[in-house]
């Protein structure tokens, strides 16, 4: 596609249930980023991927959080054990460079737990 | 400053005022400075990439300076406009590797 695209638009679980989200990047961009907006809260940083790098995980709140990238390209963010708290909207970035290129969002995936 | 710092957090203008954010950041070990415009159910969208000193950039009525020197840069509307409300960000890379938004600028305008 042409843009980053985010799966599934909207995730309703029951506390302590597990959930993937799920992050297609624009093709050759090499930065990967994933957030969270949770209500009334700005954008937090989560995870960044960049090329081979190890990811930067230092933004992940819980080790209930884990992301990976697949061959450079899709991303997945796992939640496990979801607590309330996790209900927010994770938007998913990717862009050419690690730092001068221009971020480019997806539509993000809003996560409410019941 | 160690981290992005935005003012004002919030501004409601009248349409047709000219407005402006300012958004301060480390001045050592520069890297580049994006702003992004955030509207309220959608996500956010870039506006600039500035990586000189004394860059200006336009895109019709927005525009933006950089003072890398003194760590900050200035987005500037110019005849505020209803569609302009959203929430201003500016974002920064520490070292070179991540990018750190810095909590925004809520803007409204009102007809």
């Amino acid at each position: 596609g042409a843009g980053v695209s985010q799966s599934p638009s909207n995730k309703v679980t029951e506390k302590g249930k597990d959930v993937e989200l799920r992050c297609d990047p624009i093709s050759g961009h090499t930065a990967l980023y994933w957030y969270r907006q949770s209500l009334g809260q700005g954008l937090e940083f989560l995870i960044y991927f960049q090329g081979n790098s190890a990811p930067d995980k230092s933004g992940l709140p819980s080790d209930r959080f884990s992301a990976e990238r697949t061959g450079g390209s899709v991303s997945t963010l796992t939640i496990q054990r979801t607590q309330q708290e996790d209900s927010a909207v994770y938007l998913c970035a990717s862009s050419q460079g690690p730092n001068t290129g221009e971020l480019f969002f997806g539509e993000g995936s809003r996560l409410t737990v019941l | 400053i160690l981290n992005v710092e935005q003012s004002p957090q919030s501004l409601h203008v009248q349409e047709g005022d000219s407005t402006n954010f300012t958004c301060s950041f480390p001045s050592s070990n520069f890297y580049a400075l994006h702003w992004y415009r955030w509207e309220t159910a959608k996500s956010p969208e870039a506006l600039f990439v500035m990586t000189l000193n004394g860059d200006e950039k336009k895109k019709g009525r927005i525009s933006a300076t950089l003072n890398t020197k003194e760590g900050y840069s200035y987005l500037y509307i110019k005849g505020s406009q209803p569609e302009d409300s959203a929430t201003y960000l500016c974002a920064f890379p520490p070292g070179g590797n991540k990018l750190t938004f810095g909590t925004g600028t809520q803007l409204k305008v009102e007809l």
